[in-house]
C-alpha cells in the first residue's frame, strides 16, 4: 500500500534563508508525488507534482522538490523563504490504483520569522 | 474561473440533526472527493465518485452518505451527525483523480455539539 511520512511536523526559518521540509514515501511502483500547500483559512493548493518525467520538479512561487527513487524520498525546498511562505504544506502521494485517490501526509507547518 | 464551492464555510448544529454540505465544481472533472481533516492525521478520504451515479467509500465513510446526480454537484449528507464528526471537511475535483491536479474547496468547518 502506499503511504508518505513527513518527518517534521513543525518547521522554523528565517526570512531569506532556506526551506527543507522533508517526505518518505513507500510505493510498490513508480508513483506520482506532491507537494500541496494549505494557507490559513484556505482550500488546498497545488505546489508541484512528479508524475515519472524529470527528477527535479519545480513548482510555483520557486519551490522545487527532487524525487530520489534510492532514498524513497521527495523534498520540498525552496533557496528564500518569505513571510508569505508561512502555511502547512502536505506530501502527497496517488494511489494510481482502481480508487485513483490521493494519501496525504501530516502535514508540516511551516513558520518564517522575520 | 475555475472552481469548487463549499457551502456553508461554517456551521454548527446539535447531535443527531440530518445536515447536508453542498460541493459544485464547474471544471467538467470526472473524479470527485470528500475529505476531513483533523489536527496530526492530515487529509483522510471519505468518499469518492469516479462519475455520475458511481460512488465509492473512502478511508474513513462510517456516518457519511454521498450521492453524485449530476457531473458538477457531489453533496455529502450527515443523517444523524455526532460530536467525533466535528472536524474540516474539504471537497475536491480532478479530471481522472490519481496523478492529475486535485482542486478543493474552500472547506466547511463542522461542528457537532
Amino acid at each position: 500500500a502506499q503511504s508518505v511520512t513527513q518527518l517534521d511536523s513543525h518547521v522554523s526559518v528565517s526570512e531569506g534563508t532556506p526551506v527543507l521540509l522533508r517526505c518518505n514515501y513507500s510505493s510498490s511502483y513508480s508513483p506520482s508525488l506532491f507537494w500541496y500547500v494549505q494557507h490559513p483559512n484556505k482550500g488546498l493548493q497545488l505546489l508541484l507534482k512528479y508524475t515519472s518525467a524529470a527528477t527535479l520538479v519545480k513548482g510555483i512561487n520557486g519551490f522545487e522538490a527532487e524525487f530520489k527513487k534510492s532514498e524513497t524520498s521527495f523534498h520540498l525546498t525552496k533557496p528564500s523563504a518569505h513571510m508569505s511562505d508561512a502555511a502547512e504544506y502536505f506530501c502527497v502521494v496517488s494511489d494510481g490504483g482502481a480508487t485513483n485517490k490521493l494519501i496525504f501526509g501530516t502535514g508540516t507547518l511551516l513558520a518564517v520569522q522575520p | 474561473e475555475a472552481q469548487v464551492t463549499q457551502n456553508p464555510r461554517y456551521l454548527i448544529t446539535v447531535t443527531g440533526k440530518k445536515l447536508t454540505v453542498t460541493c459544485s465544481q464547474n471544471m467538467n472533472h470526472e473524479y470527485m472527493s470528500w475529505y476531513r481533516q483533523d489536527p496530526g492525521l492530515g487529509l483522510r478520504q471519505i468518499y469518492y465518485s469516479m462519475n455520475v451515479e458511481v460512488t465509492d467509500k473512502g478511508d474513513v465513510p462510517e456516518g457519511y452518505k454521498v450521492s453524485r446526480k449530476e457531473k458538477r454537484n457531489f453533496p455529502l449528507i450527515l443523517e444523524s451527525p455526532s460530536p467525533n464528526q466535528t472536524s474540516l471537511y474539504f471537497c475536491a475535483s480532478s479530471l481522472f483523480g490519481g496523478y492529475t491536479e486535485a482542486f478543493f474547496g474552500q472547506g466547511t468547518r463542522l461542528t457537532v455539539v
